[in-house]
């Protein structure tokens, strides 16, 4: 079955680099139509998308957001590695990533669990 | 981009139905979009449960339906029970500018 599970420090200071790694398995990143997004969400507040990559290594960015991200892929370890830069206090939310449907424009069908990552010094 | 808005909170008895909106702007919903749908409960990952306008992934239950009509997206849920009680969130995406905006999230209550 498919699964995603998000890993990455509990806390990071201002200004540091965040590294995420999204861990899945259930399907194969390399397939036609497979895609991973990161989606986060403050505590309290509503979902953000933030970055995509597609099975052709196509990569798409939030236009707010897409000078600090960077999005990657390793599918020989079925990993998608975000890495946002200039971390601040008002990034501190609930960092998620999910596949999109295959076939779909618009859902995310598997989620994972989700990882708060908090940022203050 | 500004997030689609939608209504703070909707509430219903059980067994009634109840619909949440979704207004973008004519950015949001150009004929080259798509909306989908997800339910969050508390402390969890959200669930799809509507995508493409109003297809529904297997598992959904038939009571949750979506629709669209100009620049507004609408979730109905009918037949509402306890355990629908939770936040809701749609989101449009756009092919010609592939990005995704999610919606400001609705509560929905049992009462």
């Amino acid at each position: 079955q498919v699964t995603l599970r998000e890993s990455g420090p509990a806390l990071v200071r201002p200004t540091q680099t965040l590294t995420l790694t999204c861990t899945f398995s259930g399907f194969a990143l390399s397939t036609s139509a497979m895609s991973v997004s990161w989606i986060r969400q403050p505590p309290g507040k509503a979902l953000e998308w933030l970055a995509r990559i597609d099975w052709d290594d196509d990569k798409f960015y939030s236009t707010s957001l897409k000078t600090r991200l960077t999005i990657s892929k390793d599918t020989s370890k079925n990993q998608v590695v975000l890495k946002m830069t200039n971390m601040d206090p008002v990034d501190t939310a609930t960092y998620y990533c999910a596949r999109l449907n295959p076939g779909s424009f618009s859902g995310f069908d598997f989620w994972g669990q989700g990882t708060l990552i908090t940022v203050a010094s | 981009q500004s997030a689609l808005t939608q209504p703070a909170s909707v509430s219903g008895s059980p067994g009634q139905s109840i619909t949440i909106s979704c207004t973008g702007t004519s950015n949001d919903f150009t004929p080259y979009s798509y909306v989908a749908w997800y339910q969050q409960h508390p402390g969890k990952a959200p669930k799809l449960m509507i995508y493409d306008f109003s297809a529904r992934p297997s598992g959904v239950s038939s009571r949750f339906s979506g629709s669209k009509s100009g620049y507004t997206a609408s979730l109905t849920i009918s037949g509402l029970q306890a355990e629908d009680e939770a936040d809701y969130y749609c989101s449009s995406y756009t092919s010609t500018s592939p990005r995704y905006v999610f919606g400001s999230g609705t509560k929905v209550t049992v009462l």
